[in-house]
Order: C-alpha cells, then sequence, then structure tokens
C-alpha cells in the first residue's frame, strides 16, 4: 500500500532555513509527479509545490517562489522540500502528496501524516 | 482570502443529501475538467474523494458524486452518515500565470 512519511519539521527562527523529506512506498516514486501541500494552523490547505515524475519540470506557489526548492532522489524513493529565509506566515503542517499520474494537472491521491513547520522567534 | 469560495458550512441530517458549491473562474474550474474534492477529519491528512470533476477513487462510496457547470462544481453526498461529518476541501488546476493548484477555504460539514 502506498505510504508516505515526512519528517524534517520543527522550530525555527524568521530567516533561517529547513529541510523537510517525505520518504515513499508502495509505488514506483520515479514514475509520478509529487506535490507539496500546506496548512497553516485552524486553516485551509494550500498548494505549495510540484516536482514530475523525471524532474523535468518543477512549479511552485508565488508565496514560496525563488525561498523553496522541490527536489527528488529516486534512488531513496524520497521527495525533499529545502525551505529558505523562512517567515512566520511559512508556519504550517507541511503534507507531501502523490500525483495521480505524471504532470502537474494530476491530483493529490495519496497524502502523508504531515510534519508541523513553525517559524518563530 | 482563498482562490475558490466554498460555503463556510452545510449541515444536514442523517440521511439526507448535502450539495457543497466551489465557485472559481474560467481560469481554473471553468476552464479544466481537473476539479477535485478532499475530506479531512481533525487532525487527519485529506483524503480524495472526487476527482477529474466527477470521478471516485477506488473504494469511496458512491453516495458522493461531483459535477460541474461553468465556474461552480459542486459535491454531493446522498444518504447522509454520522462519519461524512469532516472538513472538505475543492481544489482545480490552473495556469492562469505558471502550471499551480489552488484551493476553497473549506466547508464544515455537520451531521444533525
Amino acid at each position: 500500500q502506498v505510504q508516505l512519511v515526512e519528517s524534517g519539521g520543527g522550530v525555527v527562527q524568521p530567516g533561517g532555513s529547513l529541510r523537510l523529506s517525505c520518504a515513499a512506498s508502495g509505488f514506483t516514486f520515479n514514475n509520478y509527479g509529487m506535490h507539496w501541500v500546506r496548512q497553516a494552523p485552524g486553516k485551509g490547505l494550500e498548494w505549495v509545490s510540484f516536482i514530475r515524475y523525471d524532474g523535468s519540470n518543477k512549479y511552485y506557489a508565488d508565496s514560496v517562489k525563488g525561498r523553496f526548492t522541490i527536489s527528488g532522489d529516486n534512488s531513496k524513493n524520497t521527495l525533499y522540500l529545502q525551505m529558505n529565509s523562512l517567515r512566520p506566515e511559512d508556519t504550517a503542517v507541511y503534507y507531501c502528496a502523490k500525483a495521480r499520474g505524471q504532470l502537474e494537472r494530476r491530483p493529490f491521491d495519496y497524502w502523508g501524516q504531515g510534519t508541523l513547520v513553525t517559524v518563530s522567534s | 482570502q482563498s482562490a475558490l469560495t466554498q460555503p463556510a458550512s452545510v449541515s444536514g441530517s442523517p440521511g439526507q443529501s448535502i450539495t457543497i458549491s466551489c465557485t472559481g473562474t474560467s481560469s481554473d474550474v471553468g476552464g479544466y475538467n481537473y476539479v477535485s474534492w478532499y475530506q479531512q477529519n481533525p487532525g487527519k491528512a485529506p483524503k480524495l474523494m472526487i476527482y477529474d470533476v466527477n470521478n471516485r477513487p477506488s473504494g469511496v462510496s458512491n453516495r458522493f458524486s461531483g459535477s460541474k457547470s461553468g465556474n461552480t462544481a459542486s459535491l454531493t453526498i446522498s444518504g447522509l452518515q454520522g462519519e461524512d461529518e469532516a472538513d472538505y476541501y475543492c481544489s482545480s488546476y490552473t495556469s492562469s500565470s505558471t502550471p499551480n493548484w489552488v484551493f476553497g477555504g473549506g466547508t464544515k460539514l455537520t451531521v444533525l
């Protein structure tokens, strides 16, 4: 069965950096696109970033463009999100989600349990 | 402010049907048949309920159905059950600037 397990969250000061990981199993990792989606405490869902199955294209929400970088390691079946220049408004639970297909227009069919990122001094 | 507009709350009694609307623009909901719906229980990850406007993933009850007209998509839940009480989010693919996904603000479903 598909499993996605995020890690790497924690408390970081404004301006700091953090790298999130998402370990995937139960499917052929390099056959599917992958997303990051976040949810601020008590708020709704916000799409953050997407990487195509072959890493050829990466897309970002305007709110994180230039600060966050998505990547994948097919040898480790792991998705990453490098987050730099963090702001208090980046505080959220970050979910990785498998795309229902290879390309960016496919929805999120499996989600991890999420990892909490808190940006505070 | 979310890109897609959903009612904040809806309610219904067991056995009844309810519909949750999701209004966007011609750049997202109206422009693509890539609307999806997610159910989220407190403290849990979202779960895909409907994709590509009206398709159900394997394992999702046929009491859940989706539709779209113009810039508004809808999720209908028939034969309401207590276990349906949750938050529901719509989402749509958009390529108005760069390819990305937008969500609605979420609707809290209460089963009376």
